[in-house]
């Protein structure tokens, strides 16, 4: 079975500063791993992926994330976070043995503080 | 905008009414997704489709009915739904490489229809 999980309920970081959201996740075979951000009263929005190649990761907005695989994470990161940043993010898994469903991380609320 | 878009944006509904929640998406998608998202929480997924055809039912009950008439629309027919159902419904389109092979693709959300059950 596959699982993800995002240790932190919530991330403060003031504007400026770098970002990280942290996520590890357990699978099987090779994992396909997702960021995803939701603003409120919106859907999730991709923000990058990995498949295979290099092990760090750039996506939308300036946001980037490295694939560790003896440490089994995928952490989000961004070098200087923004206001409009604040939001809740996903870290997401699809298990490439374990058929197409992609599970969720439970999600980080991000508060960037001006 | 998003490219999944989704009605009702707001829903409301009776216990003993009958609803349709409604997806389109035109970028030539052939997998869609039915997801349930509770506040604060991760979407739970409840339904795929593969090129029309249905793929994966996650043990949703049979109150929620899903349907996809061809490749640009997703439909959900509610009937009978309890007050836990209340929650925002999520449609997702993704590519699908050949057969059901699309696990390496970004799904696509839609902005959900909020629904609460009275």
């Amino acid at each position: 079975a596959q699982s993800v999980a995002q240790p932190e309920d919530q991330v403060n970081v003031a504007e400026g500063n770098p970002l990280t959201v942290k996520c590890t996740y357990s699978v099987s075979g090779n994992p396909y791993l997702f960021w995803y951000v939701q603003y409120p009263n919106r859907g999730l929005q991709f923000l990058l992926k990995y498949i295979t190649g290099d092990n760090l990761v750039k996506g939308s907005y300036g946001f980037e994330a490295e694939f560790n695989k003896s440490q089994t994470s995928f952490h989000l990161k961004k070098p200087s976070a923004l206001v409009s940043d604040s939001a809740l993010y996903f870290c997401a898994v699809r298990d490439e043995a374990a058929g197409n469903k992609l599970t969720f991380g439970g999600g980080t609320r991000v508060l960037v503080k001006p | 905008d998003t490219e999944v878009t989704q009605t009702p944006k707001h829903l409301v509904m009776g216990m003993t009414n009958k609803k349709s929640l409604k997806c389109e998406q035109h970028m030539g998608h052939r997998a869609m997704y039915w997801y349930k998202q509770k506040a604060k929480k991760p979407p739970e997924l409840m339904f795929v489709y593969s090129y029309e055809k249905l793929s994966i039912n996650e043990s949703v009950p049979s109150r929620f009915s899903p349907e996809c008439p061809n490749s640009s629309l997703l439909n959900l027919h509610l009937h009978a739904l309890q007050p836990e159902d209340s929650a925002l419904y999520l449609c997702a389109s993704s590519k699908a490489t050949g057969g059901d092979t699309y696990s390496n693709q970004p799904q696509h959300f839609g902005d959900g229809t909020r629904l609460s059950i009275l």
